[in-house]
């Protein structure tokens, strides 16, 4: 298995609505990413896990609460998000080795704040 | 300055052409690149990472990076309409989950 599948592929959501976003890879990767990315731009990072710790918060704001319940898995939990939010979300899985040799991205959440 | 520049294009040319896909950058400490493709509404592939300077060839595609220029460079060779999507230039000072820096994209459209 060579894939990251993300759920749902497709989300809208309300202002005041809680949603959760789901990430599975079984590559034995210890390194997982969530990344957004707006039309026509790069992706940006949000929050990377390594061995299922928190290791890096790139100051993402609290309405975005992430989580890995296992090495396989990944969520991100939103509540109260604003339009503004609205994008496709990626997740990402790695080796966590010495050398960077390249992430694989899932197809993405497409989210869509109303 | 951005730390990675990448020609937005779009860039298009005809089936079986080579086609060249440039990024340049600041960061002197960068030491792993990588090419990403992207389908629209999709989320990126990688196509090919390389370490330091020097190329790497993967059947159709070749990466070349130099450092001393501090550019790097994505080629193709007999280009395909199934081609056409967006490449995605990265780049990282480390290995392990430390932060990568992407260029903003080059759109390529391989016209039949």
């Amino acid at each position: 298995d060579t894939e990251v599948t993300q759920t749902p592929k497709h989300l809208v959501m309300g202002m005041t609505n809680k949603k959760s976003l789901k990430c599975e890879q079984h590559m034995g990767h210890r390194a997982m990413y969530w990344y957004k990315q707006k039309a026509k731009k790069p992706p940006e990072l949000m929050f990377v896990y390594s061995y299922e710790k928190l290791s890096i918060n790139e100051s993402v704001p609290s309405r975005f609460s992430p989580e890995c319940p296992n090495s396989s898995l990944l969520n991100l939990h939103l509540h109260a998000l604003q339009p503004e939010d609205s994008a496709l979300y990626l997740c990402a899985s790695s080796q966590d080795g010495a050398r960077q040799e390249g992430y694989t991205f899932g197809s993405g959440t497409r989210l869509t704040v109303v | 300055q951005k730390e990675v520049e990448q020609d937005p294009g779009p860039l298009s040319v005809p089936e079986g052409a080579i086609v060249s896909l440039n990024c340049t950058y600041s960061n002197s400490a960068f030491q792993y690149f990588m090419w990403y493709r992207q389908y629209s509404r999709k989320g990126p592939e990688l196509l090919m990472y390389t370490y330091s300077s020097g190329n790497k060839e993967d059947g159709r595609f070749t990466a070349q990076v130099d450092k001393s220029s501090k550019y790097i460079s994505l080629f193709i060779r007999d280009s395909q309409p199934s081609d056409s999507a967006t490449y995605l230039c990265a780049m990282s000072e480390t290995g392990g989950y430390q932060k990568v820096t992407f260029g903003t994209g080059t759109k390529l459209q391989v016209i039949p």
